[in-house]
């Protein structure tokens, strides 16, 4: 069964100290290994997906890293509206393909 | 594209009362999922469509809920009788179909906001 576990679930930041957020999986056969951010009051928001070991992705400030056990999600001087619940999910090569999603980091940056 | 279209984005009813949830997914997406999220369980997958067909709802809690995507276009979520352990926001999220050569992000919709008294 393939598992997501995020850390730390909460994270206060002041505007401008950067940071990392964990994502720590087990799967058989990655698939893919996703990034949503979630803002209070709206659905998942696509940020980012990694296939393989050694790849990285940027947006603006977010810098997205893989593993073959876990992700980070770096966040390089961040500002008051990046604030939000970022999710991971990832999906496995066998069964039903469906994404496994983590409980997510709620994360509050003070200006 | 206007993205997943949830309706409605509120409902409040009262136990035992019939609630259907609406959803439009993403022209051209094949796969589509119902998911709930509370604060104690977080997010989870409900129920899951490719090409119209539920492919798996083994994450449907019990016999009260059920599930229809009679087209391309509109699937429904209902639940019949409601509790008021079944409050929680409910997500649709719909995606490029799913196979062994994924991965194919999924994209939600804005959630329907269930509190059943």
């Amino acid at each position: 069964e393939d598992q997501v576990t995020q850390s730390p679930e909460a994270l206060r930041l002041q505007e401008g100290e950067s940071s990392s957020l964990n994502c720590s999986y087990t799967v058989s056969g990655l698939r893919g290994l996703f990034w949503y951010r979630q803002d209070p009051g709206k659905g998942p928001e696509f940020l980012f997906t990694l296939y393989s070991a050694g790849e990285e992705k940027e947006k603006e400030r977010l810098k997205a890293t893989l593993t073959k056990k876990e992700s980070f999600l770096h966040i390089t001087a961040p500002k008051p509206e990046d604030s939000a619940t970022y999710l991971c999910a990832v999906r496995g090569g066998r069964g039903s393909y469906i994404p496994t999603f983590g409980r997510g980091t709620s994360l509050i940056v003070h200006p | 594209d206007a993205g997943v279209i949830q309706s409605p984005r509120h409902e409040v009813t009262e136990m035992g009362q019939e609630v259907t949830l609406r959803c439009k997914p993403i022209s051209g997406h094949n796969s589509l999922f119902w998911y709930r999220q509370t604060m104690m369980r977080g997010l989870e997958l409900l129920i899951y469509f490719n090409n119209n067909v539920p492919i798996d709802d083994s994450g449907m809690p019990e016999d009260r809920f059920s599930a229809k995507m009679p087209n391309a276009s509109f699937s429904t979520l209902k639940i019949q009788p409601s509790e008021p352990r079944d409050s929680a926001v409910y997500f649709c999220a719909s995606s490029r179909r799913i196979n062994d050569r994924g991965p194919y992000e999924q994209y939600f919709g804005p959630g329907t906001r269930l509190t059943v008294t």
